[in-house]
């Protein structure tokens, strides 16, 4: 079945490091996107990618990083500059740009900083 | 920049009771609205989604209303069960079409009573 994959379910980060979560998709959709969940907030954008080789930042893309180089995937680093790394962080895809498909999401990754 | 409310933040309601969640997005100029429920720990399931010139989309017992020109958008549940319980979250898609990600809003959290 077509879907996408967020992988590990938890993780825990030691202050000062750095530390990638995955996102691997098989729907063939061009755009990818990372959103960050924290209680009380809802979800609010951190980096997509429309193609693959480039992206663009979201709403709050500081202490974190994206590469594009398949179409399939799409992992974010959480760097040490993330100050409050612990949250619920969610993927995203869509078929691509003008066309009403809607989104499909992952399960999710849970990361603490231990 | 786009903003959703969703009211009310909480409900909770007898079973078998029809319920209506409410969402309100500040910018008319979207190009989908989307619905998803959310259980605890978990990602996010699209439940509806309505294209900009669309008035309203069923699936099952739910239905969702788009009303663009004064922002406003329903999700009726019908004969409520106690497996509605989760959060529900409207989603509102970016103007002309583009990938750029949705803007949620901070969903209502449900319970159904047996």
């Amino acid at each position: 079945d077509g879907g996408i994959t967020q992988s590990p379910k938890y993780l825990f980060r030691k202050e000062g490091q750095n530390v990638t979560l995955s996102c691997e998709q098989n729907l063939n959709h061009d755009a990818m996107y990372w959103y960050r969940q924290d209680p009380g907030q809802g979800l609010r954008l951190i980096y997509y990618s429309q193609i693959v080789n480039d992206f663009q930042k979201g709403d709050i893309a500081e202490g974190y990083s994206v590469s594009r180089e398949k179409k399939e995937s799409f992992p974010l680093t959480v760097t040490s500059a993330q100050k409050n790394p612990t949250a619920f962080y969610l993927c995203a895809s869509s078929i691509r740009t003008g066309v009403p498909f809607g989104y499909t999401f992952g399960s999710g990754t849970r990361l603490t900083v231990v | 920049k786009q903003e959703v409310t969703q009211i009310p933040a909480a409900l909770s309601v007898p079973e078998g009771e029809n319920l209506v969640l409410n969402c309100s997005f500040t910018d008319s100029a979207i190009y989908n609205l989307q619905w998803f429920r959310q259980d605890p720990g978990k990602g996010l399931t699209s439940l509806l989604l309505i294209q900009s010139s669309q008035r309203e989309q069923t699936s099952g017992r739910l239905n969702a209303s788009l009303d663009k020109s004064s922002g406003r958008s329903t999700l009726y549940i019908a004969a409520s069960q106690p497996g509605d319980s989760a959060t529900y979250l409207c989603a509102a898609d970016g103007t002309g079409g583009g990938a750029d990600g949705l803007t949620f809003g901070k969903g209502t959290h449900l319970i159904i009573q047996p």
